[in-house]
């Protein structure tokens, strides 16, 4: 079975672009979440979402940034208009749902804005 | 937002000693994470927690889920090289009406070998 699959692992991009990170949850997950971590930081929660559904945004800016999770094919997280501010690690972690509250992350997307 | 209070933020082992950090927040907690993240690597999932009071062990991993639900503890024994890395708590907060299953993750506790 195999886990939880992000990519690009590596991605650069000019201020002004827009960056799309792909994630593909574990067989049989539905849920999915989106973290982003800075250097000796912890994972600060970013959006969680369900097929075809934004269930928690509250942490994702308002601006340039959306997610989602079609019927079929991966997540996306996409942030338009890259600055600076966004290079961060980015990562994905899916769980298949309640009562287990596990979450398995994948490798993560290292965004860097030059 | 709500944050977890990791510590220690950092410390250095030796081969065979026993390692322990501890988590702490301010309101109760539903469900306990504990993940070990190596460089350039994505988070794995060590131990889960569901009830206070509970005691689950992953091979030489001990983590508990305190008895207030405000806190966990992870014990590593006898320790190896290879347990260096940065260890997170994770968990999942009790609350009413907001959406299931988001985590807040501690700072992270990074061990290194003592040189």
């Amino acid at each position: 079975n195999a886990g939880v699959m992000q990519n690009p692992r590596h991605l650069v991009r000019r201020r002004g672009q827009e960056a799309r990170l792909r994630c593909s949850p574990m067989k049989g997950h539905s849920h999915v979440y989106w973290y982003r971590q800075l250097p000796e930081e912890g994972l600060k929660f970013m959006v969680y979402l369900q097929k075809e559904n934004i269930i928690d945004e509250s942490g994702m800016p308002k601006e340039r940034f959306s997610a989602e999770f079609p019927k079929e094919g991966p997540s996306i997280l996409r942030i338009q208009q890259v600055v600076r501010g966004d290079s961060a690690a980015y990562f994905c972690a899916s769980r298949p749902g309640p009562p287990t509250y596990e979450q398995y992350f994948g490798p993560g997307t290292r965004l860097t804005v030059t | 937002g709500q944050q977890l209070n990791q510590s220690p933020q950092s410390m250095f082992i030796q081969e065979g000693e026993d390692v322990s950090m501890n988590c702490t927040s301010s309101s109760i907690f539903n469900t306990w994470l504990w993940y070990k993240q190596d460089p350039g690597e994505g988070p794995v999932l060590l131990i889960a927690l569901y009830k206070a009071g509970e005691l689950t062990s992953n091979g030489r991993l001990t983590a508990q889920f305190g008895i207030t639900r405000k806190d966990s503890f992870l014990n590593i024994s006898a320790s190896i090289p290879s347990d260096v890395g940065i260890y997170f708590c994770a968990g999942r907060e009790r609350n009413y009406g907001g959406s299931q299953g988001n985590l807040i993750f501690g700072k992270g506790t990074k061990l290194s070998v003592k040189p």
